[in-house]
């Protein structure tokens, strides 16, 4: 099974910063990457998918990019409902769904 | 605008089984082209898929290896709903569980989530 390491596993943040987390795979994924992020006490929320598709709602200062082994999640302009915990999750061996470690965004 | 409903006891003793239910709305069980999904969080596993089914000319399951034999999900199209059924739980099962939506290879609706502890 694919393997998905999340880098850092937590990061301080301003309002206004730009924000980059990784999402590295055990082997290479064929595009189907997704990101979401979570808050306390809610259930994940669907940010990105195929790698760089934006969900309808997600403000545009989310982006995803990457191919091969390494993707990336960048928030340009940290806002302050963006603190939140982020996953990447792959699915190269559909339907079976592999989710990072996540990510931790906190204030600074 | 699809809404998942989640019920289902929030404890349940070691070595008996974890039952629960998500009702859909805004959308239908036997669509083709989505699948359903139950999905677990812990502290000590992070988000873990357990499994899915999916209607395409006939019904298709598909469960994680970690709990494929003692795991059963079962779609109720009289009801539009799904459910999990997972035997023989241990401390190690204890978690969030979600019900959610999958559609493109992502999760794009999620069930509100139920707390399920395994404790006697």
């Amino acid at each position: 099974d694919i393997q998905l390491t999340q880098s850092p596993s937590s990061v301080s943040a301003s309002v206004g910063d730009r924000v980059t987390i990784t999402c590295r795979a055990s082997q290479g994924i064929a595009g189907w990457v997704a990101w979401y992020q979570q808050k306390p006490g809610e259930a994940p929320k669907l940010l990105i998918n195929r790698v760089s598709s934006l969900q309808n709602g997600v403000p545009s200062r989310f982006s995803g990019s990457g191919s091969g082994t390494d993707f990336t999640l960048t928030i340009s302009g940290l806002q302050p409902e963006d603190f939140a915990t982020y996953y990447c999750q792959e699915a190269n061996s559909f339907p079976l769904l592999t989710f990072g470690g996540g990510t931790k965004v906190e204030i600074k | 605008q699809v809404q998942l409903q989640q019920s289902g006891p929030g404890l349940v003793k070691p070595s008996q089984t974890l039952s629960l239910t998500c009702a859909i709305s805004g959308d239908s069980v036997s669509s083709s082209s989505v699948a359903w999904n139950w999905i677990r969080q812990s502290p000590s596993r992070g988000l873990e898929w357990l499994g899915m089914t999916q209607y395409s000319s006939k019904w298709y399951n598909n469960y994680a290896v970690s709990v494929k034999n003692r795991i059963i999900i079962n779609p109720d199209t009289s009801k539009n709903q799904f459910s999990l059924q997972l035997n023989s739980v241990t401390p190690e099962d204890t978690a969030v569980y979600y019900c959610a939506r999958g559609s493109w290879r992502a999760v794009d609706y999620w069930g509100q989530g139920t707390l399920v502890t395994v404790s006697s």
